[in-house]
């Protein structure tokens, strides 16, 4: 089992431009979460999938965020336009049907400069 | 919100001694769930305990939970410099809402 992926793992870019970050969750879970992590605010919850549909998106922050997920192997979390107070951890993390517990990615490492 | 809240922030022991962590969160919970992140990596689940569960135990690790306190402890025993890591808690909604919301973390430090 290769776990959640990540990609890419770090990514630097200017202000203004377009960031997707990808996730690929363990074959046969069910549901995704994007998380992103500040030393400031902690582990915030973004956004989370059942079965591909989005099912709470409170979290986004603001119309520049914006995640899909096509299908049960892949999502994105994309920023457009991306600005320095983006600069995070963002972490994806999948779950079984029926589990409880989650099981996160390594995590992209996101500078905007 | 129910987001749990850690205390202490931070934590530095000697190994060998035993480590306690905090949580405590503000709604109905399904269940609790404790995290580790080791520097630069994804977050690891370590244990679960219910809502109708009072005390879990893992290897070295003992969950407690008083609901009537909405209160959590993460006791490590007999800590190695392996488990310097930072410790999160997290909620279940009630009703099972599918959301996992994480308190801010102990950072632990276990010197050798």
């Amino acid at each position: 089992d290769a776990g959640v992926i990540q990609s890419p793992r770090h990514e630097v870019t200017e202000m203004g431009q377009e960031v997707t970050l990808r996730c690929k969750p363990i074959s046969g879970h069910n549901s995704l979460f994007w998380y992103r992590q500040t030393m400031m605010r902690g582990l915030e919850l973004l956004i989370y999938f059942n079965n591909n549909v989005p099912i709470d998106d409170s979290g986004m922050p603001e119309d520049r965020f914006s995640a899909k997920m096509p299908n049960a192997s892949f999502s994105t979390l994309k920023i457009q336009p991306s600005e320095p107070r983006d600069s995070a951890v963002y972490f994806c993390a999948s779950r079984g049907t029926g589990d409880e517990k989650l099981f996160f990615g390594s995590g992209t490492q996101l500078s905007v400069l | 919100s129910q987001q749990g809240e850690e205390d202490p922030q931070a934590l530095s022991i000697q190994e060998g001694e035993n480590a306690t962590m905090n949580c405590s969160y503000k709604t109905s919970i399904n269940n609790l769930q404790w995290y580790r992140q080791n520097s630069g990596r994804g977050l690891v689940h370590l244990i679960l305990i219910r809502s109708n569960e009072r005390e879990k135990h893992s290897g070295r690790l003992r969950v407690t939970l008083d609901t009537s306190k909405k209160s959590s402890s993460l006791l490590i025993t007999a800590s190695r410099a392996a488990d310097t890591a930072s410790y999160f808690c997290a909620t279940g909604g009630s009703g099972n809402t599918g959301k996992l919301i994480f308190g801010q973390g102990t950072t632990l430090q276990v010197k050798p």
